[in-house]
């Protein structure tokens, strides 16, 4: 059964400062991998897509970078802002899960402090 | 309107009463979804639809009815749910259920159950 871990549960940096996220996951055959953020008591907002095939999405500060064969992604945010304050969270899209389309882990709770 | 919304955004019942949720694709998509999202859980999915056909009932209790009239449209009927089910409900939908197509999610409708 595919799982997705996030870490570390919850971040907190000055602004301006670069960061990274960390999710794993144990089973290397995935479709593709999806990095979340998620605004307290708001819905999920897709940041990036990272297909199996590829290595890494970027868009603006952010970039996702995919090591299927290790089960891992990062997510790095360059030159924080406070605005980027929210919960990320990080879902892949799993071969072997019958009909669940995605599997999410439980979020990196980040804090931007100005 | 664009992408997906929910409604209502804010909802408090007690454990007798019968509610509704719902949620409206505006995106062209024949797969929608329910999720739901508990305080320091990973998102839960609960039902697929595609193409109006329910294809997944993740084991959720009976107390929560989903109905699929067209491919825009998808509710989830509340009866005599517990404090437990207090929640974050999130929709979403994409082009198909199979696996590798992206999600795009509403806002949520926050659920208290007293």
């Amino acid at each position: 059964k595919q799982e997705v871990t996030q870490i570390p549960a919850a971040l907190s940096v000055p602004e301006g400062e670069n960061l990274v996220l960390n999710c794993s996951f144990t089973d290397s055959a995935i479709y593709n991998l999806q990095w979340f953020r998620q605004d307290p008591g708001k819905g999920l907002t897709s940041l990036l897509l990272i297909q199996s095939s590829q290595r890494e999405q970027t868009s603006g500060r952010l970039n996702a970078s995919l090591d299927k064969s290790s089960g891992r992604s990062t997510l790095y945010i360059a030159a924080s802002q406070p605005g980027d304050s929210a919960t990320y969270l990080c879902a892949v899209n799993p071969m072997n899960s019958g009909n669940t389309p995605l599997v999410f882990g439980k979020g990196t709770r980040l804090s931007v402090i100005a | 309107e664009t992408g997906v919304t929910q409604t209502p955004r804010h909802l408090v019942m007690g454990m007798t009463n019968k509610k509704s949720l719902k949620c409206e694709q505006h995106l062209g998509h024949n797969a929608m979804y329910w999720y739901k999202q508990s305080a320091k859980k990973p998102l839960e999915l609960m039902f697929v639809y595609n193409f109006k056909e329910q294809t997944e009932n993740n084991s959720v209790p009976s107390r929560f009815s989903p109905e699929c009239p067209n491919s825009s449209h998808l509710f989830l009927h509340l009866h005599t749910l517990q404090p437990e089910d207090s929640a974050l409900y999130l929709c979403a939908s994409s082009q198909d259920s199979a696996p590798g197509y992206e999600q795009y999610f509403g806002p949520g409708t926050r659920l208290t159950v007293t």
